[in-house]
């Protein structure tokens, strides 16, 4: 069974950097093909997508994002890590990460499956 | 704005059929057979439903089906059931500088 859980703090001050972790089981992060991505959701609004980390620790970011973001890999640990440097109050979102399987052969990223249950990060002073 | 459009609502009886649109441009789902689609209760993850545009996860309703014409993907379900009151996303590779696009969601009510 493929299970995923986020941590992290539910407040952080605006300018401030929020570290993110994934914790995940029931899969290898070494295995062709498997990834994991970020994805957040702030309040009443749409899925976003953030970054992905795949098996060969290539890293992917949203472009409206890219400079503010950064995804790591502990395969030994079976965690994944994303930073977001200068938080802002609009930054306030569930943030979600998710097994990512990639296109056969490729590492173009196909779906997101499973999901985990979201961790809500407010950003306030 | 999300990079994919849905309609903001869609609503059914129990029984019927409705189709939920997700229009893109040829950069994403008129490119490429990626598209996928999530459905979230309120409160919840999101669960896959559809991926590679028609597939259907093990485990999912066969009620549960998904199409593409052009720059549009469609997800219908059919024999609608109260269950199946809530959220709808449609995502879609966008290439490899955009990466992986969103629709700005449907909420669907089961009358």
């Amino acid at each position: 069974q493929v299970t995923l859980r986020e941590s992290g703090p539910a407040l952080v001050k605006p300018t401030q950097t929020l570290t993110l972790t994934c914790t995940f089981s029931g899969f290898s992060l070494s295995t062709s093909g498997m990834c994991v991505s970020w994805i957040r959701q702030p309040p009443g609004k749409a899925l976003e997508w953030l970054a992905l980390i795949d098996w060969d620790d290539d890293k992917y970011y949203s472009t409206s994002l890219k400079t503010r973001l950064t995804i790591s890999k502990d395969t030994s640990k079976n965690q994944v890590v994303l930073t977001m440097t200068n938080m802002d109050p609009v930054d306030t979102a569930t943030y979600y990460c998710a097994r990512t399987i990639a296109v056969a052969g490729t590492r173009v990223p196909n779906w997101f499956d499973p999901w985990g249950q979201g961790t809500l990060v407010t950003v306030s002073s | 704005q999300s990079a994919l459009t849905q309609p903001a609502s869609v609503s059914g009886s129990p029984g019927q059929s409705i189709t939920i649109s997700c229009t893109g441009t040829s950069s994403d789902v008129g490119s490429y057979n990626l598209v996928s689609w999530y459905q979230q209760h309120p409160g919840k993850a999101p669960k896959l439903m559809i991926y590679e545009v028609s597939k259907r996860p093990s485990g999912v309703s066969n009620r549960f089906s998904g199409s593409k014409s052009g720059n549009t993907a469609s997800l219908t379900i059919s024999g609608l059931q109260a269950e199946d009151e809530a959220d709808y996303y449609c995502c879609s590779y966008a290439g490899s500088s955009t990466h992986v696009v969103f629709g700005g969601g449907t909420k669907l009510t089961v009358l």
